[in-house]
């Protein structure tokens, strides 16, 4: 059962907008939150990350979001640029391990 | 600084062979795991490791062994390959307690027919 669900598998964005991925997790003992770029044929590389006990974390252009009353977690790209381009994947912890969303294709076009 | 290597990069099996996926870190991490990716799937893990010599089953390790001989290596090994064993195999490494911390290989894209 997947316990950690982005629940859209693409979104398209114009350079300069701002992109917001989405993530929800089902497990409350979820402690630590992560999100991971992949390209193709490349192994994913981490982007930024958050604890349950903060509510928002900055770096850059990325910025995530978490709402645990709503077990809700967003990414924020801004501004978008085409090098961002990739799939996105939202992770999450309570362990030794990582469970990982279906993961969003996100496209940003010229 | 290589970081996580995977070793084959591609593999072509028929169904019934086995095979080993050998991972590679050099950069002195504890944990090590095995994901394994497929179309619309997203990553899961298969199984994982705390240590040299211990290993844990994840969440789909049916048909998968694996070994942790030496702190830098973890094998995945695939006794008799089954069609449903296609996929992209992932390797990651952390250090105790770095849980941002995951280096991943860039996998093993194996097909068995």
């Amino acid at each position: 059962d997947q316990q950690v669900k982005q629940n859209s598998p693409s979104l398209s964005v114009q350079e300069g907008r701002i992109s917001i991925l989405n993530c929800d997790y089902t497990n409350s003992m979820f402690d630590y939150f992560l999100w991971y770029k992949k390209y193709p044929a490349e192994g994913p590389t981490f982007l930024i990350s958050i604890s349950s006990i903060k509510d928002k974390n900055e770096d850059g252009r990325f910025t995530v979001f978490l709402n645990k009353s709503a077990k809700h977690l967003s990414l924020h790209i801004v501004p978008s640029q085409p090098g961002d381009s990739a799939v996105y994947f939202c992770a999450a912890s309570a362990g030794y391990a990582l469970n990982f969303g279906k993961g969003t294709s996100l496209l940003v076009t010229p | 600084n290589a970081g996580v290597t995977q070793t084959p990069k591609f593999r072509v099996l028929k169904t019934g062979q086995s095979m080993t996926l050998l991972c590679a870190q050099d950069m002195n991490h504890e944990y090590m795991y095995w994901y394994r990716q497929d179309p619309g799937m997203g990553l899961r893990l298969i199984h994982y490791s705390v240590g040299e010599g211990t290993t844990a089953k994840g969440e789909v390790p049916d048909g998968y062994n694996v070994s942790r001989l030496k702190k830098q290596n973890f094998l995945l090994g695939l006794e008799s390959a089954a069609p449903s064993q296609t996929s992209v195999y992932f390797c990651a490494s952390r250090a105790r307690g770095r849980v941002s911390g995951y280096t991943f290989g860039s996998g093993t894209r194996l097909t068995v027919v």
